[in-house]
């Protein structure tokens, strides 16, 4: 059984406009959720994270929304650039639990220019 | 360069054949992983040290062995593997309680003949 699920796995975007990257998880006793970035040939690294206590954190070009009654997280990137296509990587975590994280199955991101 | 250093990048070997995936941080991370990723499946967690103790084995086939000497170190020994472990095998750190998740390396692509 998939805990986290990314079902979009690609998703092209016009340069400029906004890229909404979605992921859904089935675990209630996940508390803190991250973004992972993977160019090709390169290992995932850490975008941006939010704990459920919040509902959206931002960090410059990227917010990511929370929906806990939903269990539904959202990466928003505004305004989408070409450096900006890769895999991207929900993963989530429950921190009165085990080390580790769940991971997605990544949706490739394209930014056309 | 992101901290966590693998080797080899590219791995292929038969199946009666023994190999070793290296994995290094000075990040001064207490934890490590290793994780699998194949194609259109999410990251699949295969061991975790902690303060290099291993505290989680997800059901590892056993010709999968690792070993983690210190906190800057872990390996992963391969032994008569099958042509469907061939995948790419990230290895990860962090220190835990961080609210930055992982730092994972490049990877190893390992393709078994």
């Amino acid at each position: 059984d998939q805990q986290v699920k990314q079902n979009s796995p690609s998703l092209s975007v016009q340069e400029g406009r906004i890229s909404i990257l979605n992921c859904d998880y089935t675990n209630s006793m996940f508390d803190y959720f991250l973004w992972y970035k993977k160019y090709p040939a390169e290992g995932p690294t850490f975008l941006i994270s939010i704990s459920s206590i919040k509902d959206k954190n931002e960090d410059g070009r990227f917010t990511v929304f929370l929906n806990k009654s939903a269990k539904h997280l959202s990466l928003h990137i505004v305004p989408s650039q070409p450096g900006d296509s890769a895999v991207y990587f929900c993963a989530a975590y429950g921190t009165s639990g085990t080390y580790k994280y769940i991971f997605g199955t990544g949706t490739r991101l394209k930014v056309l220019a | 360069e992101t901290g966590v250093t693998q080797t080899p990048r590219h791995l292929v070997m038969g199946m009666t054949n023994k190999k070793s995936l290296k994995c290094e941080q000075h990040l001064g991370h207490n934890a490590m992983y290793w994780y699998k990723q194949s194609a259109k499946k999410p990251l699949e967690l295969m061991f975790v040290y902690s303060l290099e103790e291993r505290v989680e084995n997800n059901s590892v086939p056993s010709r999968f062995s690792p070993e983690c000497p210190n906190s800057s170190h872990l390996f992963l020994h391969l032994h008569t593997l099958q042509p469907e472990d061939s995948a790419l095998y990230l290895c990860a750190s962090s220190l835990t309680g961080s609210d930055y998740g992982y730092t994972f390396g490049s990877g190893t692509r390992l393709t078994v003949v």
